[in-house]
């Protein structure tokens, strides 16, 4: 069975950074693309970032572009976001999710997310 | 970037009804748009892609439809377990945009 699993999560004051984890099970994680998607407390889904199956290309929101970057490590089964300067409106639960192909960003897996609390 | 708008923001229905939620995308995706299931309390869970492709498992009274800019997810008799929301999303290329939700209560 596929699994993910999200870590790294926690309260952190603004301008601060933090590093998200996201362990892969259950799949042959190299030959996937893998996402980050968040959504703030009691509001909507908010795509975040892509990285392709082998880490070359790596796509960003507009919100996020220039403060996160997300890599993989492909011999662990790793997805990373690092998210720097960080603002209150990031307050979210970030969730991994696995491309249902190898490229397509359709997301058919998803871990149960991690807490990201931005305050003062 | 393309935006994406959906409606109705809530409806309320009974078991058995007919239900259709709208999502508009403001500049012509083709049919890179997929619709998404998020329970409360649970993760989000992708039914249907390529605007009509239902995804492997979902029940058949989930439908989509649409094309260009204007697409429908239909759910022909509602049951109490489609309570949620449900979320479009355009794929034809960065940025993923979800759709703002329609919550079916």
């Amino acid at each position: 069975d596929v699994h993910l699993l999200e870590s790294g999560g926690g309260l952190v004051q603004p301008g601060k950074s933090l590093r998200l984890s996201c362990a892969a099970s259950g799949f042959t994680f190299s030959n996937y693309a893998m996402n980050w998607v968040r959504q703030a407390p009691g509001k909507g889904l908010e795509w975040v970032a892509t990285i392709s199956f082998s880490g070359d290309s790596t796509f960003f929101s507009d919100s996020v572009k220039g403060r996160f970057s997300i890599s993989r490590d492909n011999s662990k089964n790793t997805l990373f976001l690092q998210m720097n300067s960080l603002r209150v409106e990031d307050t979210a639960i970030y969730y991994c999710a696995k491309c249902l192909w190898s490229a397509t960003p359709l997301f058919d897996y998803w871990g149960q997310g991690v807490l990201v609390t931005v305050s003062s | 970037d393309i935006q994406m708008t959906q409606s109705p923001t809530s409806l309320s229905a009974s078991v058995g009804d007919r239900v259709t939620i709208t999502c508009r995308a403001s500049q012509d995706i083709i049919n890179f748009l997929a619709w998404y299931q998020q329970k409360p309390g649970q993760v989000p869970k992708l039914l249907i892609y390529a605007a009509s492709t239902l995804q492997s498992g979902v029940p058949s009274r989930f439908s989509g439809s649409g094309s260009g800019t204007d697409f429908t997810l239909t759910i022909s008799g509602l049951q109490p377990e489609d309570v949620a929301t449900y979320y479009c999303q355009k794929y034809n290329s960065a940025p993923f945009t979800f759709g703002p939700g329609t919550r079916v209560d």
